[in-house]
C-alpha cells in the first residue's frame, strides 16, 4: 500500500462547479497534510495545509481533514477553467520529520 | 528573493554519461529536498539535507546516485552512469518549516 493515495482522474467539471479532490493516507500518525497544484510543465506550488480535524477555508478552496477515516480532501468552489491541473495531495508521515509523501495527483479539468 | 533555482532546465545525455544537477535554495532555508517525478510514480522523495547535512538518503534508488550539499546556498545530484530509466523531472525544494517551495525543476533525458 502506498503512503498517500489519489484518484488519478482525469476528473471534469463544468465551470463554477464544486471540484471535489480526494485522498486517503497509510499512516495513522500523521500530523500535516498538504495540497499542491502542479500545471502542466510547471513546478508544484502550495495552495493551503491542515493540521486538525474539520475543515479549513482559503478563498474558494476548503480544505477536509478526518484523521479517523485517514481521509483528507480540497474542494474547490465556482471552479474556473484557470484550476485545470494536476492537484498533489501531501503528508507529512513521520512525526519529528520533514519530509513529504506525495499522492501521484488527480488531474482536473475545467470545462468552459 | 529569487525562489529556488535549479539548472539546467533541460539536460540531454548519451546512457554511460555523468550528469549533475544543481540547485540554489532559498536564502534561509535550513531543509533541501531532491524529488524525481515520472507519470508512472510521481513525486518520489530521493534525499533531503537539514543544515547541509543528508537526513535520509533511503529514496536514492541506487549507487550510481550522489547527493552533496557542500553550503547553504549550493546542492548537487549526481547520476553517473546515466542509464535510459532515469529519465524525468528532477526536482529541487527548499523549506522553513513544513511549507515547500520547489524549482522549476530539470528535465533529464538519457538517450
Amino acid at each position: 500500500q502506498k503512503e498517500v493515495e489519489q484518484n488519478s482522474g482525469p476528473l471534469s467539471v463544468p465551470e463554477g462547479a464544486i471540484a471535489s479532490l480526494n485522498c486517503t493516507y497509510s499512516d495513522r500518525g500523521s500530523q500535516s497534510f498538504f495540497w499542491y497544484r502542479q500545471y502542466s510543465g510547471k513546478s508544484p506550488e502550495l495552495i493551503m495545509f491542515i493540521y486538525s480535524n474539520g475543515d479549513k477555508e482559503d478563498g474558494r478552496f476548503t480544505a477536509q481533514l478526518n484523521k479517523a477515516s485517514q481521509y483528507v480532501s480540497l474542494l474547490i468552489r465556482d471552479s474556473q477553467p484557470s484550476d485545470s491541473a494536476t492537484y498533489l495531495c501531501a503528508v507529512n508521515i513521520k512525526t519529528g520529520a520533514n519530509n513529504l509523501f506525495f499522492g501521484t495527483g488527480t488531474r482536473l479539468t475545467v470545462i468552459p | 528573493d529569487a525562489g529556488v533555482i535549479q539548472s539546467p532546465r533541460h539536460e540531454v545525455t548519451e546512457m554511460g554519461q555523468e550528469v549533475t544537477l544543481r540547485c540554489k535554495p532559498i536564502s534561509g532555508h535550513d531543509y533541501l529536498f531532491w524529488y524525481r517525478q515520472t507519470m508512472m510514480r510521481g513525486l518520489e522523495l530521493l534525499i533531503y539535507f537539514n543544515n547541509n547535512v543528508p537526513i535520509d538518503d533511503s529514496g536514492m534508488p541506487e549507487d550510481r546516485f550522489s547527493a552533496k550539499m557542500p553550503n547553504a546556498s549550493f546542492s548537487t545530484l549526481k547520476i553517473q552512469p546515466s542509464e535510459p530509466r532515469d529519465s524525468a523531472v528532477y526536482f529541487c525544494a527548499s523549506s522553513l518549516g513544513s511549507v515547500y517551495t520547489f524549482g522549476s525543476g530539470t528535465r533529464l533525458t538519457v538517450v
